[in-house]
């Protein structure tokens, strides 16, 4: 099974400010199969990037994804404040895994 | 629009079973596979299962395997997910989500439905 450990746990930023989510992998994720959500409280995950780097329709183009094999990442290029919230990322080349979640929380 | 709605919360004790609906609308439901994902409380959310809504296969995760059983009504265009002799740390948010084609991304997920397992 393909681990998946993001970073950092919580990310502390402001409205405005660039963030940088990490997600790594025990092994190499095929074919760049990584997906990213956003979790606000009580709301079921939305999903935002697949494909490592593709945005899913509707997503703004604030979002954005990279990185192939074991090192991806999510980068908010400017928040909005309805941007906090938790975020995941999920591998879907071996099976199906997800990471432990990364919160963006208002500074 | 594509959306999954699924049935409402569970109370149920240990050595029980419960059965969550995800009934889908907005597109041909036998096009697309349904999988099964919870979330306990404070933990990472964990794939259970999925299923091919149009011939009816499936395949869980080793994790559930023997305990969980997923089928489909292709007339009703309604997933079930049926988990069996819960226990404790069974009690999560169990979600179902869409398959946009064959073990890819899920998009979009159902509501979640709690599932609370207590004596």
């Amino acid at each position: 099974e393909i681990v998946l450990t993001q970073s950092p746990a919580t990310l502390s930023l402001s409205p405005g400010e660039r963030a940088t989510l990490s997600c790594g992998a025990s092994q190499s994720v095929s074919s760049s199969y990584l997906a990213w959500y956003q979790q606000k409280p009580g709301l079921a995950p939305r999903l935002l990037i697949y494909d490592a780097s593709t945005r899913a329709p509707g997503i703004p183009d604030r979002f954005s994804g990279s990185g192939s094999g074991t090192d991806f990442t999510l980068t908010i290029s400017r928040l909005e404040p309805e941007d906090f919230a938790v975020y995941y990322c999920q591998q879907y080349g071996s099976s199906y895994s997800f990471g432990q979640g990364t919160k963006l929380e208002i500074k | 629009q594509v959306q999954l709605v699924q049935s409402g919360a569970e109370v149920k004790k240990p050595g029980a079973s419960v059965k969550v609906s995800c009934k889908a609308s907005g597109y041909t439901f036998i096009t697309y596979p349904i999988h099964w994902v919870r979330q306990a409380p404070g933990q990472r959310l964990e794939w259970m299962g999925w299923i091919n809504a149009g011939n009816g296969n499936t395949k869980y995760s080793q994790k559930f395997q023997g305990r969980v059983t997923i089928t489909r009504d292709t007339s009703s265009s309604t997933a079930y997910m049926e988990l069996s002799s819960l226990r404790s740390e069974d009690t999560a948010v169990y979600y179902c989500a869409r398959d946009p084609g064959i073990s890819l991304w899920f998009d979009p997920w159902g509501q979640g439905t709690l599932v609370t397992v207590s004596s």
